[in-house]
């Protein structure tokens, strides 16, 4: 069975200030790790990925993500917030012995204030 | 435009009618998703295809939803008998398989509402 926690249903950041949004995982086997992003009135967008490689994933506009097996944990970063991140984020965990069927996390919601 | 689409973007229809939405996954991916997301929710699988094989099915919310791929090209999604619970978001995801990219590329999705 595998299950995503995603720690916070909303975060509020300011513009230029870090953004964090954490998840937590929890997996029977080795998963590959997922961010998308959903902003409102469009669809999926894939951010970044993790596949047993890196443990340091870079994605699109300037998101990162740091896998770590010791604490079951992907979360999300990016050093400086623009307006134009504010959006809806989920955390994503497949297997493939699953049909890399994705189970996703309940998201966090990113707000960004001028 | 090379990406997933899905028809209708949304739909409105009164409880107990039947609905069905389409989904044309991109071109050569032979697995093919679908999910249903509600309100303030992450999506959750329903089924999946490889080719025009149904091969997980169990995820279906009842046997008011059958899904089928008839050509192993675009998808149908029916719901029988809709029920106010049905509203959701549905969405549709497609993936190359036997590459080593796992990545499900997904589409815009059918907004149903039911009165």
């Amino acid at each position: 069975a595998q299950s995503v926690t995603q720690l916070d249903s909303h975060v509020s950041v300011s513009e230029g200030t870090p953004v964090l949004l954490r998840c937590n995982y929890s997996s029977s086997y080795s998963p590959s790790l997922f961010w998308y992003v959903q902003h409102p009135n469009k669809g999926l967008q894939l951010l970044l990925k993790y596949t047993s490689a890196a443990t340091l994933v870079k994605g699109i506009n300037g998101f990162e993500a740091e896998f770590k097996k010791s604490e079951t944990s992907f979360h999300l970063t990016k050093p400086s917030a623009h307006m134009s991140d504010a959006a809806e984020y989920f955390c994503v965990v497949s297997l493939n012995n699953a049909g890399n069927m994705l189970t996703f996390g309940g998201g966090t919601r990113l707000m960004v204030k001028p | 435009d090379t990406g997933v689409s899905q028809d209708p973007r949304h739909k409105i229809t009164k409880r107990g009618q039947n609905v069905t939405f389409r989904c044309d996954p991109i071109s050569e991916h032979n697995r093919l998703y679908w999910y249903r997301q509600t309100l303030g929710q992450g999506p959750e699988f329903l089924t999946y295809f490889q080719n025009e094989a149904q091969l997980e099915k169990s995820r279906l919310l009842s046997d008011r939803f059958s899904a089928e791929r008839p050509k192993g090209s675009f998808s149908t999604l029916e719901i029988q008998r809709t029920e106010q619970g049905d509203s959701a978001m549905y969405l549709c995801a497609s993936r190359p398989w036997g590459t080593n990219t796992d990545t499900q590329y997904f589409g815009p999705g059918t907004r149903l509402t039911v009165l």
